[in-house]
């Protein structure tokens, strides 16, 4: 298994410019997340799905995007980029949503600069 | 508000010694407690898991304690290696797994 991919690892983005960043997970799991980790700060959850079709908002999800088509993959869309964005942002899988004893897979990150 | 505090904020030790990493929480309702690991330049890798009626859990040589009562958590690590050197971040999620990151300790292992 790949766990969990992320792609591109690195992207420079000009303010108002709009992108996606990419999440597929090859262990079928249901739930998946996406998070930014800005320095000194802990991880903050952006958005969260439950499965395919299902999505819900974390605790920053202004400025972002998401959609759940399939089991598998996870994109994050920034809709107008502000250098706020400026962050590394990384995506998560686990098994079930419900578990309190699975274990969360995250993927490599993505480094996003926003200028 | 929900808070995860961790301590300290760096540490610098020698090859082969042990040391303890702290965590306080306030989250509430409390699901469960989780220490990661991250390399540099990497995602979080999970160490341990632990719910309400567990109180401490292994994984070689990192050993969780959890003191539900006094909302507070220990990661130790035991015989330090050089690829002990890592932010190690404490995460308490709450009942429909809505986590909260500590903000980490950032361990150096020298030789």
């Amino acid at each position: 298994n790949a766990g969990v991919t992320q792609t591109p690892k690195f992207q420079v983005l000009k303010t108002g410019q709009s992108m996606t960043l990419q999440c597929a997970q090859d262990m079928n799991h249901e739930y998946m997340s996406w998070y930014r980790q800005d320095p000194g700060m802990g991880l903050r959850l952006i958005h969260y799905s439950v499965g395919a079709g299902i999505t819900d908002q974390g605790e920053v999800p202004n400025g972002y995007n998401v959609s759940r088509s399939t089991t598998e993959d996870f994109p994050l869309r920034l809709l107008s980029a502000a250098p706020s964005q400026t962050s590394v942002y990384f995506c998560a899988s686990t098994r079930v949503r419900t578990s309190e004893r699975d274990t969360q897979y995250f993927g490599p990150g993505t480094r996003l600069t926003v200028l | 508000k929900n808070q995860v505090e961790q301590s300290p904020q760096s540490l610098i030790i020698l090859e082969g010694k042990n040391c303890t990493l702290q965590c306080n929480y306030t989250v509430s309702p409390f699901s469960n407690l989780r220490w990661y690991k991250q390399d540099t330049g990497r995602g979080p890798v999970s160490l341990t898991i632990m719910t309400f009626s567990e109180n401490t859990k292994s994984n070689g040589r990192y050993t969780a304690t959890l003191d539900a009562d006094t909302k507070q958590s220990s990661l130790h690590i035991t015989a330090s290696q050089l690829s002990d050197s890592a932010s190690y971040i404490c995460v308490v999620s709450r009942g429909s797994y809505i986590p909260t990151f500590g903000r980490g300790t950032s361990l150096i292992v020298h030789p």
